[in-house]
């Protein structure tokens, strides 16, 4: 089955720079890649997501990268804010048929102001 | 669309009790997915669902864990002679028929077994 490494699992950033996490998943097959933020004793929740059909993605201040050949991806945020401060996960949905998602274990982001 | 409901969001069972988690999906989604997830960690998957189905049950423990998402009514997560080790969060996510689409999920229901 699918396998999502997610790094680092902490990290933390002045207010105002940028933060980056990092993905790599195991299945060449995977075509689906989304990011859920989640804070503190609520849900996860969609922050972006892109398809193995497109090398990047942007939202904002948010940004989403993929390398298939390498089997990453990276979650880029930008001029960040004391808002941003949440856990954050990636996920790959492994193929078609099945629409399950693997999530990594996770990076808790802390924005410094 | 009131999104994902989970009920009840907290629930206390005593050891070899049983607990049944609820959830309905938001309207017009087809697919039900059920996630743990333990104190600082990360979301485990345990089922995928869709109308009457078991899709994907590879993340459930053997014994005791059954789900089901009947034609009509909430999909139920039901956890039979509950352990210490069964607190958790349990979330629900649903999302529509397709390929591609994220999931939306619910407020998650808080399990605690004493």
């Amino acid at each position: 089955g699918e396998n999502v490494e997610q790094h680092p699992s902490t990290l933390s950033v002045q207010e105002g720079d940028s933060a980056v996490i990092k993905c790599t998943y195991s299945d060449s097959a995977s075509n689906y890649f989304p990011w859920y933020k989640q804070e503190l004793g609520k849900r996860p929740q969609l922050i972006i997501d892109i398809r193995s059909n497109v090398g990047e993605k942007k939202d904002q201040r948010i940004a989403v990268t993929l390398n298939k050949t390498a089997k990453h991806f990276s979650l880029h945020i930008t001029e960040t804010q004391p808002e941003d401060s949440a856990v954050y996960f990636c996920a790959a949905r492994y193929n078609f048929g099945n629409e399950k998602l693997t999530f990594g274990t996770g990076t808790r982001l802390t924005i410094i102001p | 669309n009131a999104g994902v409901m989970q009920n009840p969001r907290h629930l206390v069972r005593r050891r070899g009790q049983e607990a049944r988690l609820r959830c309905s999906p938001m309207k017009g989604h087809s697919h039900v997915y059920w996630y743990r997830q333990l104190p600082e960690e990360g979301l485990k998957f345990m089922v995928y669902l869709q109308k009457e189905n078991i899709i994907d049950e590879s993340g459930m423990p053997k014994e005791r864990f059954s789900a089901e998402f009947p034609k009509e009514g909430p999909s139920i997560l039901r956890i039979q002679q509950v352990v210490r080790g069964d607190s958790a969060a349990y979330f629900c996510a649903s999302s529509p028929p397709g390929q591609g689409n994220g999931y939306t999920f619910g407020s998650g229901t808080r399990l605690t077994v004493v």
